[in-house]
């Protein structure tokens, strides 16, 4: 079973340009949540998308948008990019709880964004 | 608002001792915790989690301690090994929400000596 998928690994992007990241969660699960993860922030969530509806979203202002494909695939984009939003940004897959009781998000390895 | 907190951002121990690794929350309603690994340059992946209906939880040289009365957790590693090197997350999920939206804390880096 192929895991979580992010694109662009790595990318760099100047004050007030925009970005847009992408992910392809596990085959089957329906939910996608985005996380920033900046020194010392740890794991900050921004939002998460099921069957191509936002269900949840955190606090972060409305420059962190997203959205989500009938294919499950969902995309992020931030706008008028700020110094501050250099960061390894992170897409979860998530299959629901489990009957076990199991409750757990798979991550991709990331898009690290630089933004000078 | 830090729900999930890790207050040791380091940790250095020696190869063959054990590693303790702590997480404290604040939010009562916390039913499930997770440990996450982390190595440079790759996500998160899953390790170890505990339901609240536990206070114990073990899996090979990993295991969870959960104390409700405290809200504390722990992470033992025994014996620790120089490939257990990573940053390590605890996280706790919202509790009875439609979704999934979890907290994680910030993270300790822990380093095995040879």
């Amino acid at each position: 079973k192929a895991g979580v998928t992010q694109t662009p690994r790595y990318l760099i992007k100047t004050r007030g340009q925009q970005v847009t990241l992408s992910c392809s969660p596990i085959s089957g699960h329906r939910s996608v949540s985005w996380y920033q993860q900046t020194p010392g922030q740890g794991l900050q969530f921004l939002f998460e998308y099921f069957s191509e509806t936002q269900r949840n979203k955190g606090n972060f202002p409305g420059r962190f948008s997203g959205r989500q494909f009938s294919n499950s695939r969902s995309e992020m984009n931030v706008s008028t990019l700020e110094l501050g939003d250099s960061a390894l940004y992170l897409c979860a897959s998530w299959a629901g709880i489990l009957s076990s009781g199991a409750n757990v998000l798979t991550f991709g390895a990331g898009s690290r964004l630089t933004v000078l | 608002d830090q729900q999930v907190k890790q207050n040791s951002p380091s940790l250095s121990v020696q190869e063959g001792r054990i590693s303790i690794l702590n997480c404290d929350y604040t939010n009562s309603m916390f039913d499930y915790f997770l440990w996450y690994k982390k190595y440079p340059a790759e996500g998160p992946t899953f390790l170890i989690s505990i339901s609240s209906i536990k206070d114990k939880n073990e899996d090979g040289r990993f295991t969870v301690f959960l104390n409700k009365s405290a809200k504390h957790l722990s992470l033992h590693i025994v014996p620790s090994q120089p490939g257990d090197s990573a940053v390590y997350f605890c996280a706790a999920p919202l509790p009875r929400s439609t979704g999934n939206q979890f907290y994680f804390g910030t993270g300790t880096s822990l380093t095995v000596i040879p």
